[in-house]
């Protein structure tokens, strides 16, 4: 079984760039997340979706970040623009659907923000 | 809402020597618990939670942990490590509604021969 795919695995832009990544979770799948790693901290939720509506977008810097997953299948999570502190690991997840059902991860886009 | 601590952020131990990782969680309602373990340059995988039942969960490669309501705690444990056990393991609570997981720091377990 393929796992969770994430491209690109690493990207460097200037602040105030725009920047975007994309994820495909394990097939079947109905619940995605994209969450940011920064270095020394956990993996924080960015945003779930259920298919292709959201669930949770409470912790989305909104006036920057932006998120889709327009055909319930692979989505696309954007930063426009970017600045110094979104310099983080952007993981992707998906689970099938329920509440505690296990998240199964991809490996991460680390994006360096100069 | 909930929140989880690990007070280590990094733990040096020997090859074939005991370790054990700590993690409290502080939660309102009834949780769900997990421990998830990310090798370098990888995404994390699950390895093990607890759900209900039995406090006692243990992974297929000879780590443990025991939920302990009472000091709201969810140590992770394994009797001998291997070098191989180098990585940075995350505690992670979600409380059994809808809730998100949130994650803890983590710890970086260093394993040297």
């Amino acid at each position: 079984e393929a796992g969770v795919a994430q491209s690109p695995r690493y990207k460097i832009i200037e602040k105030r760039q725009s920047v975007a990544f994309w994820c495909n979770p394990i097939s079947g799948h109905a619940t995605l997340y994209w969450y940011q790693q920064i270095l020394g901290q956990g993996p924080k939720l960015l945003i779930q979706f259920q298919n292709n509506g959201v669930v949770d977008d409470s912790q989305l810097p909104k006036d920057r970040f932006s998120a889709e997953r327009l055909k319930g299948v692979d989505s696309t999570l954007k930063i426009q623009p970017a600045k110094l502190e979104d310099s983080a690991v952007y993981l992707c997840a998906s689970s099938i659907a329920g509440s505690y059902n296990e998240q199964f991860f991809g490996p991460g886009t680390r994006l360096t923000v100069l | 809402a909930q929140s989880v601590t690990q007070l280590d952020s990094q733990v040096p131990v020997f090859e074939e020597a005991p370790v054990e990782l700590r993690c409290n969680y502080s939660s309102s309602v009834s949780v769900y618990l997990f421990w998830y373990v990310q090798y370098p340059n990888q995404g994390l995988q699950l390895l093990l939670k607890y759900l209900s039942g039995s406090t006692l969960v243990e992974s297929i490669n000879g780590f443990e942990a025991e939920f302990n309501k009472s000091q709201t705690s969810f140590h992770l444990r394994k009797p001998s490590v291997h070098i191989s056990d180098t990585a940075e393991y995350f505690c992670a609570v979600k409380n059994t509604g809808f809730q998100k997981l949130v994650f803890g720091t983590g710890t970086r377990l260093l394993v040297s021969p």
